[in-house]
C-alpha cells in the first residue's frame, strides 16, 4: 500500500527566511503533485512533477523530485506572509496511461509565516 | 469557464438521514474522483468515475456509501444512514478523458457536512 509522509506537519516560518518541506512515499511511482490549501477553501495546483530530477518553480516556491530517494522537496525562499496556508503533496499510484488514476495525499504541512 | 461545481457547499443531516452530495465536473471532463479530508488530516480517495462506470471504488466504505455519474447530471455520492463519524470535508475532483499525462485533477470547494 502506498504510503506519503510529509515532515514536518506544522512549520512555523519567520518572514524573509528560506525553508524547505519534505515528502517521502513508499513504492514507486512517477506522478508526484503539490497543492495548496487555504482554511476552508478547496486545493490548489501548484506543481506536476513527472521524472526523476524534474524541478519546476512558480514565484518563491521551487518543487523537486528525486524519484531514487522517493522524496520530492518544496523550497520556500524569503517567506512572505501570503505563502500561509497547508500544502499537501499526492502521488499517483499506478502509471496508467492517458486519464489520471487515483491519487494518495499526505496529511499536509501547514505553514505559518510570522513578521 | 466554471470550474468544478459541488453543491451545497454546507450540509447538516442528524444521525441515521440520508446525505446526498452533488458535483458537476469542469467542462469537457469525463472523469471525477470523490475525496474526504477529516480535521487535521490529509484527503483520503474514495471512489474514481466516469459516465455510468466506477472505475475504481477501493477507498469507498463497505457500507452505506455509493457514488454514480450518470450519463446526464452530475455525479452523486449518497450516504445512508448517516452517523457522527461522517463528518468531513468531501471533495470532488475531475480531469478530461485523454488528458495529458499528468495534468493535475480539479477539485471543487468541497461539501462540509456535519451530523448531529
Amino acid at each position: 500500500e502506498l504510503k506519503v509522509e510529509q515532515n514536518p506537519l506544522f512549520l512555523s516560518m519567520q518572514e524573509g527566511k528560506n525553508y524547505t518541506i519534505y515528502c517521502n512515499y513508499s513504492t514507486t511511482s512517477d506522478r508526484l503533485y503539490w497543492y495548496r490549501q487555504d482554511p476552508g477553501k478547496s486545493l490548489e495546483s501548484l506543481f506536476v512533477l513527472l521524472s526523476n530530477g524534474a524541478v519546476k518553480q512558480e514565484g518563491r516556491l521551487m518543487a523537486s523530485l528525486d524519484t531514487k530517494a522517493r522524496l520530492s522537496t518544496l523550497h520556500i525562499t524569503a517567506a512572505v506572509h501570503d505563502l500561509s496556508a497547508t500544502y499537501f503533496c499526492a502521488v499517483g499510484n499506478h502509471p496508467v496511461t492517458g486519464a489520471n488514476s487515483k491519487l494518495t495525499f499526505g496529511k499536509g504541512i501547514t505553514l505559518s509565516v510570522r513578521p | 469557464n466554471a470550474g468544478v461545481m459541488q453543491n451545497p457547499r454546507h450540509l447538516v443531516r442528524r444521525r441515521g438521514q440520508e446525505a446526498r452530495l452533488r458535483c458537476s465536473p469542469m467542462k469537457g471532463h469525463s472523469h471525477v474522483y470523490w475525496y474526504r479530508q477529516l480535521p487535521e488530516e490529509g484527503l483520503k480517495f474514495m471512489v474514481y468515475l466516469q459516465k455510468e462506470n466506477i472505475i475504481d471504488e477501493s477507498g469507498m466504505p463497505k457500507e452505506r456509501f455509493s457514488a454514480e455519474f450518470p450519463k446526464e447530471g452530475p455525479s452523486i455520492l449518497r450516504i445512508q444512514q448517516v452517523v457522527r463519524g461522517d463528518s468531513a470535508a468531501y471533495f470532488c475532483a475531475s480531469s478530461p478523458k485523454g488528458g495529458a499525462y499528468g495534468s493535475p485533477l480539479h477539485f471543487g470547494n468541497g461539501t462540509r457536512l456535519t451530523v448531529t
